[in-house]
């Protein structure tokens, strides 16, 4: 069955960088365009982030425009977030999915991610 | 990017009816029928319920359904169990080729 899983997250500094990964397996990884949606912690979802099946095109939220970059890696079957000049407001439960239609029908179980001095 | 407009909290008895409004603008919900729905349990990832305004995933229970008129759409469950008691989400596609979220709604099953 379809399994996504997060790693990459930690404690890390304002200012500083981040990269996580999603290692999808149970489905054809470059069939499907993927995204990052993120949760602050006791707040809402927020959407982040979406590539296309083949990386060609990509989209983000205003909040992260410019600093954070998706990617892909469509032969180690691995979606990516580069998180660049992060901030306090960045911290939060990070989730990738995959999308089925413009619906995110399969999400992993989330990594954290804390920004603090 | 604005958030969708959820209620921040509904409630029902066991057994009733609930309906979740989901507000948004014609470069959102209005404009495409690319809206879905989520339902979170704490400490859970969120799990997909509706999609494309109407249409339930295989697994999901047919108590829950979809709807929309206009800039809004709805989440209704029926027969309302224990186990709805959640966070629910909607979401949609939208004119920039992004997505946007709800600020979420919690049910709570008196």
């Amino acid at each position: 069955q379809v399994q996504l899983v997060e790693s990459g997250g930690g404690v890390v500094q304002p200012g500083r960088s981040l990269r996580l990964s999603c290692a999808a397996s149970g489905f054809t990884f470059s069939s499907y365009g993927m995204h990052w949606v993120r949760q602050a912690p006791g707040k809402g979802l927020e959407w982040v982030a979406i590539i296309w099946y083949d990386g060609s095109k990509k989209y983000y939220a205003d909040s992260v425009k410019g600093r954070f970059t998706i990617s892909r890696d469509n032969s180690k079957n691995t979606l990516y977030l580069q998180m660049n000049s992060l901030r306090a407001e960045d911290t939060a439960v990070y989730y990738c999915t995959r999308d089925v239609n413009w619906n995110l029908a399969y999400w992993g179980q989330g990594t954290l991610v804390t920004v603090s001095s | 990017q604005s958030a969708l407009t959820q209620p921040a909290s509904v409630s029902g008895s066991p057994g009733q009816s609930i309906t979740i409004s989901c507000t948004g603008t014609s470069s959102d919900v209005g404009g495409y029928n690319y809206v879905s729905w989520y339902q979170q349990h704490p400490g859970k990832a969120p799990k997909l319920m509706i999609s494309d305004v109407t249409n339930r995933p295989s697994g999901v229970s047919n108590r829950f359904s979809g709807s929309k008129s206009g800039n809004t759409a709805s989440l209704t469950i029926s027969g309302l169990q224990a186990e709805d008691e959640a966070d629910y989400y909607c979401s949609s596609y939208t004119s920039s080729s992004t997505w946007v979220f709800g600020g979420g709604t919690k049910l709570t099953v008196l």
